[in-house]
């Protein structure tokens, strides 16, 4: 299994606090990945980092930054959480490895509840 | 239209069935494939990759065809360790991919 951890797996918060939620990998790959998933909707793309510093929005950022300061860590905020933004979060990571270089592997998730 | 379509099941086999699931891509732009399986609470862990007509591994045989725009993922002599939800996964450009919502596969002793 590829090194990803998620931190903290699973947060209760209310609304309008700030979240922050972590990723971090060891296998040194250079792009990583905020997802969400919901009933219905399949993952959806929040953000995605192709190296230190450089991200880009996904289809749904609206609501969420992220920050990659170092290789193995990528970072997901929610500057003022909603009660749409209950979901599990997944983090991914992928390298440039010739022809198999859009594979993604997951970490185990966090699970996000805001009330 | 979603960019990945599958049929979301679930799909109710017995044990050492063969069974077949379909997913449509309306991106004809995509250059990869790929089959994902998810257990219940658990992450998407990559089950196969699909980058020219086909792939076959063991029991698992994923095909892909371009003219018609679906991949199709074949498991034959289901286990009950196979039960979980299949995700159809395609890219929609440079390191990026596009998830379909599942399909899921029961398979009873």
């Amino acid at each position: 299994d590829a090194g990803i951890t998620q931190s903290p797996r699973h947060k209760v918060t209310e609304t309008g606090t700030p979240v922050t939620l972590r990723c971090h990998q060891t296998e040194n790959h250079r792009y990583m990945y905020w997802y969400r998933q919901d009933p219905g909707h399949g993952l959806r793309l929040i953000h995605y980092s192709y190296g230190v510093k450089d991200t880009d929005k996904g289809e749904v950022s609206d609501g969420y930054s992220v920050s990659r300061s170092k290789t193995e860590d990528f970072l997901l905020t929610l500057e003022s959480a909603t009660s749409s933004q209950t979901s599990v979060y997944f983090c991914a990571i992928s390298d440039q490895q010739g022809s198999r270089g859009y594979e993604q592997y997951f970490g185990p998730g966090t699970r996000l509840t805001v009330t | 239209r979603k960019e990945v379509e599958q049929d979301p099941g679930p799909f109710n086999v017995p044990e050492g069935a063969t069974v077949a699931f379909n997913c449509t891509y309306s991106n004809s732009a995509s250059q990869s494939f790929f089959w994902y399986r998810q257990d219940c609470r658990k992450e998407p862990k990559l089950l196969m990759s699909v980058y020219s007509s086909g792939n076959e591994d063991g029991r698992f045989t994923a095909q892909l065809n371009r003219a018609s725009q679906y991949i199709s993922l074949l498991i034959r002599d289901s286990k009950l360790s196979d039960s979980a939800t299949y995700l159809c996964v395609g890219n929609t450009g440079f390191q990026k991919l596009v998830f379909g919502t599942g399909t899921r596969l029961l398979v009873s002793p």
